[in-house]
């Protein structure tokens, strides 16, 4: 896949605030997936985003694929103490099983 | 159903010394990963498996080989260990097709001295 870059690398909220975090990419992307890593645990899928301008929404946390499919968005609404870890988005470019991820967001937030 | 499971959960081995960190899923998924994962740095494909009897590498491969031994197993080996190698190490597991979720087990720390 192509290489993504992930802003900001680390973000630190208080309880309730909102929190966005990016993924950004100089060329065209076929897909973007988002995975969340709890401290100490192991990388759990989110969602998969395919379609320019596409919008998914899971409780909380909002998924948004750019129009030009050469960035994407996770916002999370209201944040609580379980939102914390390791965001990662990832695109599998043109290969049918690889994946490529980028360096992640590190979400903290104060109780 | 466990998904994905590794083998062992930490390790420390010296310089030089040679290990294999097992991976099993019971998904009947047809492809499989390792993935080593540095602070800063995200995850770092090493080798893939997209289905049994097939291997290719990855983004970092040097230094490891990988088996995939039937549709459930694919496991990494390290044949003589250096501190670089020193990194939290993940396997996963998908479904072949136009789904990219992609399964991870637990994990393996390991530590090179």
């Amino acid at each position: 896949g192509q290489q993504v870059m992930q802003i900001p690398q680390y973000q630190h909220v208080q309880e309730g605030e909102d929190f966005t975090t990016y993924c950004n990419s100089s060329t065209t992307l076929s897909n973007i997936q988002w995975y969340k890593q709890r401290p100490g645990g192991h990388p759990v899928f989110l969602i998969q985003l395919v379609k320019s301008g596409e919008v998914k929404k899971q409780k909380r946390l909002t998924f948004q694929f750019g129009e030009a499919k050469k960035n994407s968005s996770l916002h999370i609404t209201a944040t609580q103490t379980t939102d914390v870890g390791t965001y990662f988005c990832s695109n599998s470019g043109g290969s049918n099983y690889k994946l490529t991820f980028g360096k992640g967001t590190l979400l903290t937030v104060n109780p | 159903n466990a998904g994905v499971t590794q083998t062992p959960k930490f390790q420390v081995l010296k310089t030089g010394q040679s290990m294999t960190l097992q991976c099993a899923q019971d998904m009947n998924h047809n492809s499989m990963y390792w993935y080593r994962q540095d602070p800063g740095m995200g995850l770092r494909l090493i080798y893939y498996s997209a289905s049994e009897g097939t291997t290719d590498k990855g983004e970092v491969p040097n230094g490891y080989n990988v088996s995939r031994l039937n549709k459930r197993e694919f496991s990494l080996r390290l044949e003589s260990a250096a501190p670089s190698q020193t990194s939290v190490y993940f396997c996963a597991s998908s479904a072949s097709g136009q789904t990219y979720e992609q399964y991870f087990g637990p994990g393996t720390r390991l530590t090179v001295t």
